[in-house]
């Protein structure tokens, strides 16, 4: 089974909309973490934004959130008032312990839209 | 700079062919990962290094893939015999901490290319 779930292979977005990329992720353990990174053309990994599993409140980070239902094990990112630069790529995460194991998703192509 | 960097760039190759690709990391940071990804996918789990010892080496396909990191720092990742398959951009990350909270900061790539 897949640990992480995008399954959107491709967004657009109007400019200063806001958008949401979808996550599922599957894990047994009670203890993890939720990531999001976006990859310009560039090739560059950025982090984004993190969920802790025993965070009770969602993430944020400017004018990124992180939409996260723990029951529902989904960790949506929401991307605020879209700008031409967040046009890249975008993959959920997973970290889990004790092996520290790293998951990726697949990604999601995003276009913003002028 | 601060970051995390990756030699060389680019790396072309023909079949069968010796590699390293070497990884230095954030100054300090105790563990480091490598992951591979292919055109279109995400980045793939190889091996995680606590310090020197690779503390989870899982990831990697075959007995043709080695990586080292001797001194706790620089890491080294080395392809015996490669494949065209081999063919990808490898992403080594650091972090301060291995805990679940800790984000990996990302080097920006070696391109692999098997002929």
């Amino acid at each position: 089974a897949q640990k992480i779930t995008q399954t959107q292979p491709g967004m657009f977005v109007q400019e200063k909309e806001a958008v949401t990329l979808d996550c599922t992720y599957d894990t047994s353990d009670q203890s993890y973490g939720l990531f999001w990174y976006k990859q310009p053309s560039s090739g560059e990994m950025i982090f984004l934004i993190y969920q802790g599993s025993y965070d009770e409140q969602n993430a944020t980070e400017g004018r990124y959130s992180l939409n996260f239902q723990k029951a529902r094990k989904s960790a949506n990112l929401v991307i605020s008032a879209s700008q031409l630069g967040d046009s890249a790529m975008y993959f959920c995460a997973m970290r889990e312990g004790p092996r520290n194991q790293f998951y990726f998703g697949t990604g999601t192509s995003l276009t913003v839209i002028p | 700079g601060a970051g995390v960097s990756q030699t060389p760039s680019n790396k072309v190759t023909e079949k069968g062919k010796y590699v390293e690709l070497r990884c230095d990391p954030i100054s300090g940071h105790t563990a480091l990962y490598w992951y591979r990804q292919s055109l279109g996918q995400g980045p793939e789990f190889l091996i995680y290094f606590q310090g020197t010892g690779a503390a989870d080496d899982s990831g990697l396909p075959n007995d043709r893939f080695f990586a080292v990191r001797p001194e706790g720092s620089v890491s080294t990742l080395k392809i015996q015999r490669t494949e065209r398959g081999d063919s990808a951009v490898y992403l080594c990350a650091s972090s301060s901490l291995a805990g679940v909270g800790n984000e990996q900061f990302f080097g920006p790539g070696t391109r692999l290319t098997v002929l």
